[in-house]
């Protein structure tokens, strides 16, 4: 079965400084992958998704994220954070792709964002 | 637009009552499925649906049931509520292709 590692638990950046949330998958096929993201006491947006075109996906808000099947991780970027951006991100894989009932969560990266 | 829809959005129970979280989508999607959302545990995927008549266990399916009667709603009920299921619950919803899935708003449970 697929699995989700996000290695970072919390995440603390200066505004207009880079952003990185690391992410390792496992998975028995060429997974679909997604970033969503929660702001407080909200629900989950899509940030950006992956199913096997380009390795290098745009989102919104301008995140980004980058497919590495030889290190299995799709890390999430940007590259100078906004107070906004503060939140908790989920890593997400739905293995065999396409099959959106079975995605599989990773625990989530809480992102801070100091002024 | 209204996309996803849970009701209520809290909800305070005591241990041992019944309720129903409900879940409506107007997007024709046939995919909906419930999530519990645990700190430090990410989201897990209690039971999902293929489309109306037919539902299948997730992840962590005990203590809730699931209908889907229409294509429209999916909802999640607690027969026997306890403690442990105090959480935050998510209904998600996508088509057929394999497309994005839509996510309610969620519904923060607390039992008491």
């Amino acid at each position: 079965a697929q699995s989700v590692t996000q290695l970072d638990s919390h995440v603390s950046v200066s505004e207009g400084t880079p952003v990185l949330l690391r992410c390792n998958y496992s998975s028995s096929y060429s997974p679909s992958l997604f970033w969503y993201v929660q702001h407080p006491n909200k629900g989950l947006q899509l940030l950006l998704k992956y199913t096997s075109a380009a390795t290098l996906v745009k989102g919104i808000n301008g995140f980004e994220a980058e497919f590495k099947k030889s290190e299995t991780s799709f890390h999430l970027t940007k590259p100078s954070a906004h107070m906004s951006d503060a939140a908790e991100y989920f890593c997400v894989v739905s293995d065999p792709p396409g099959n959106n009932n079975d995605m599989r969560f990773g625990a989530g990266t809480r992102l801070t964002v100091k002024p | 637009n209204a996309g996803v829809t849970q009701t209520p959005k809290f909800q305070v129970l005591k241990t041992g009552q019944s309720m129903t979280l409900q879940c409506a989508q107007d997007m024709n999607h046939e995919y909906m499925s419930w999530y519990r959302q645990d700190p430090g545990m990410g989201l897990r995927l209690i039971h999902y649906s293929v489309g109306a008549g037919i539902t299948d266990q997730g992840e962590v399916p005990n203590g809730y049931n699931v209908s889907r009667s229409t294509t429209e709603d999916f909802p999640l009920r607690l027969l026997s509520a306890a403690p442990s299921q105090t959480s935050v619950y998510f209904c998600a919803s996508s088509s057929s292709s394999g497309g994005l899935a839509f996510f309610g708003q969620g519904t923060r449970l607390t039992v008491v």
